[in-house]
């Protein structure tokens, strides 16, 4: 399946400070999706990016495709404690299903 | 819809017995995907099945597993003899369909433990 490396590991961060994931893949994407695993739960699909240079927002997170479709982001502005957990992306190339990055857990420090 | 159901949701066993891990996933999604998640390595794939055929096992690490789905509401992973670095959260997903543009819906996993 597709690579992809996501930076960085670990993430702590005060309330109210933002926080940037990145993913990274050595080969072009055919589109890359976002998911939220929350401590002791399982993986929840955020959103989808199909477009090179593609911007989405769903409140205080938002999430870019780059222009040659080999990396990724997802910023989140003025944490909150709600959102801790581990980020993940996923992507798929030219095979059909996805593979996930190893994941970026948010700590928020109230 | 209920979304993708597993159970058990907790599984505590002694080295060498056969453990059973089962999945229905949502109505009307045709993939059905199994992964294993640890510390250490992650988010694994282990197998993924397209309207009830497996179309890739590779990720399956051992012949001591195997998975089946007879028919599209209803899927197993089953490890035999299940050995203490099988010890992970099994999770199943569906999807729509196979293909990069079908988001995945996970279910709420299976913690295994083998001692």
């Amino acid at each position: 399946g597709q690579q992809v490396m996501q930076i960085p590991q670990y993430q702590h961060v005060q309330e109210g400070e933002d926080f940037t994931t990145y993913c990274n893949s050595s080969t072009t994407l055919s589109n890359i999706q976002w998911y939220k695993q929350r401590p002791g739960g399982h993986p929840v699909f955020l959103i989808q990016l199909v477009k090179s240079g593609e911007v989405k927002k769903q409140k205080r997170l938002t999430f870019q495709f780059g222009e040659a479709k080999k990396n990724s982001s997802l910023h989140i502005t003025a944490t909150q404690t709600t959102d801790v957990g581990t980020y993940f992306c996923a992507a798929s190339g030219s095979a059909r299903q996805l593979t996930f990055g190893s994941g970026t857990q948010l700590t928020v420090l109230p | 819809d209920a979304g993708v159901i597993q159970s058990p949701r907790h599984e505590v066993t002694e080295m060498g017995q056969e453990v059973t891990l089962r999945c229905k996933p949502i109505s009307g999604h045709n993939s059905l995907f199994w992964y294993r998640q640890t510390m250490m390595r992650g988010l694994e794939l282990l197998i993924y099945f397209n309207n009830n055929v497996p179309i890739d096992d590779s990720g399956m690490p051992e012949d001591r597993f195997s998975a089946k789905m007879p028919n599209a509401s209803f899927s197993t992973l089953k490890i035999q003899p299940s050995e203490p670095r099988d010890s992970a959260v099994y999770f199943c997903a569906s999807s729509l369909a196979l293909g990069a543009n079908y988001g995945y819906t996970f279910g709420s996993g299976t913690r295994l433990t083998v001692v």
